[in-house]
């Protein structure tokens, strides 16, 4: 199994301003992914997380808006940019192992007022 | 793209009653994983199915992937208030690495 921790795991930012959200696996994942979840609904993935790469983003995602970085195996950042309200959210950090079980981290809730 | 539809959204049951939310994909899946989600908690991961006709249990559940490889459902049988989340399958389809999510159905259970 992996755990995953994030943080912060809360946040309450300014409209306009940015905030990186820093995801931690304990074990060798084969791939992370990003993933925003609204209150009450599904998940919808952002982007892959690529090792020393750029990250693969998702039909509606861009990397202006989303940069995201991982230097190594188990580590990965997430920074939403130029924050709206629409940001409102909860980020979840997700890592699979070999065998393709996803753990999710614990997610930080983001409110841009 | 592929698309996954996830019934009912919302059930409401009787401590005790039995439980099914059923998922549906638009294309053939090369595996279906079920997560759970309690209140405010995280996606958890309870069980992969690979095998066409695959029936899987996890004491009072039971998961099932269909024939075709296109369906799966979770069934909980005599629920307890343990039981209340958020369930979702997750399929993916063959060339694709990356699963799809449905929506989720939402068990309430009233003690």
């Amino acid at each position: 199994s992996a755990v995953i921790s994030q943080k912060p795991s809360r946040d309450i930012c300014q409209r306009g301003t940015s905030l990186t959200i820093q995801c931690q696996v304990d074990s060798q994942v084969t791939m992370m992914f990003w993933y925003r979840q609204q209150p009450g609904q599904s998940l919808t993935l952002i982007a892959t997380a690529n090792q020393g790469s750029e990250a693969t983003y998702e039909s509606g995602f861009v990397i202006d808006k989303f940069p995201i970085s991982r230097p190594n195996l188990t580590f990965s950042t997430l920074t939403v940019s130029n924050m709206s309200p629409e940001d409102s959210s909860i980020y979840l950090c997700s890592g699979r192992l070999a065998g393709e079980t996803q753990y999710f981290g614990p997610g930080t809730r983001l409110l841009v007022l | 793209g592929q698309q996954v539809m996830q019934i009912p959204q919302y059930q409401h049951v009787q401590e005790g009653e039995d439980f099914t939310t059923y998922c549906n994909s638009s294309t053939t899946l090369s595996n279906i994983q079920w997560y759970k989600q309690r209140p405010g908690g995280h996606p958890v991961f309870l069980i992969q199915l690979v095998k066409s006709g695959e029936v899987k249990k996890q004491k009072r559940l039971t998961f099932q992937f269909g024939e075709a490889k296109k369906n799966s459902s979770l069934h909980i049988t005599a629920t307890q208030t343990t039981d209340v989340g958020t369930y979702f399958c997750a399929g993916r389809a063959g060339g694709s690495y990356i699963p799809t999510f449905g929506r989720g159905t939402s068990l309430i259970v009233h003690p």
